[in-house]
């Protein structure tokens, strides 16, 4: 079995400031992580993943996270908000073994107060 | 370049009508899914299917159907629809392998009354 807990439904940050959106997960087998995000009326994209290998991960525009094992935890920062990334981010487990299907977390957010 | 697309992007139906979403994708993906998105859910899996003639349930399939006759559509059916099936359903799809990631259309918002 597989879930993720998305701390925080709404998070603002002035511009500028630290991004930290949190992710924990709970998995039975290593796991597959994911951050999506998802710009008003749009569908989700791809921000990052990690599947192996280095734990700190680098997606696109200048976000980042870290596979913490030991926490159970995928948080997302981002060291200056832009206004642009106002959005909805979507973080998404996977267990690595077998065929397994995605569950993704309920959302985050971010409002970015110029 | 390669896409997926939904269509229509808005519909409004009434109460018990049949109803289909169109799912198109040129990625030549074997996976394909249909998520539905509320307030508060985030995104729940309707059904999925890893190639042709394959589908399979998710967690919230009641009221739903797909079927699975190419590689590029996954058309999404509300046999009968009903005003909790109000929503805004995305179809995505995917290469083989757990770790791939999906590709999502740009949604199409259902409204029963």
């Amino acid at each position: 079995a597989q879930s993720v807990t998305q701390l925080g439904s709404h998070v603002s940050v002035s511009e500028g400031a630290l991004v930290l959106l949190r992710c924990n997960y709970s998995s039975s087998v290593p796991p597959y992580l994911f951050w999506y995000v998802q710009y008003p009326n749009q569908g989700l994209q791809l921000l990052l993943k990690y599947t192996t290998g280095a734990t700190l991960v680098k997606g696109i525009n200048g976000f980042e996270a870290e596979f913490k094992k030991s926490e159970t935890s995928f948080h997302l920062t981002k060291p200056s908000a832009h206004m642009s990334d106002a959005a909805e981010y979507f973080c998404a487990v996977v267990n690595s073994g077998g065929y397994q299907k995605v569950t993704f977390g309920t959302g985050t957010k971010l409002q970015v107060i110029p | 370049d390669a896409e997926i697309t939904q269509s229509p992007r808005h519909k409004i139906t009434e109460t018990g009508r049949q109803v289909t979403l169109a799912c198109h994708q040129t990625w030549n993906h074997n996976n394909m899914f249909w998520y539905r998105q509320d307030l508060g859910h985030g995104l729940r899996l309707i059904h999925y299917s890893y190639g042709v003639h394959d589908t399979n349930k998710g967690e919230v399939s009641d009221g739903y159907s797909v079927s699975r006759s190419n590689t590029e559509d996954l058309p999404l059916t509300l046999e009968s629809a009903a005003s909790s099936q109000t929503s805004v359903y995305f179809c995505a799809s995917s290469f083989s392998g757990n770790q791939e990631t999906q590709y999502f259309g740009p949604g199409t918002r259902l409204l029963v009354l």
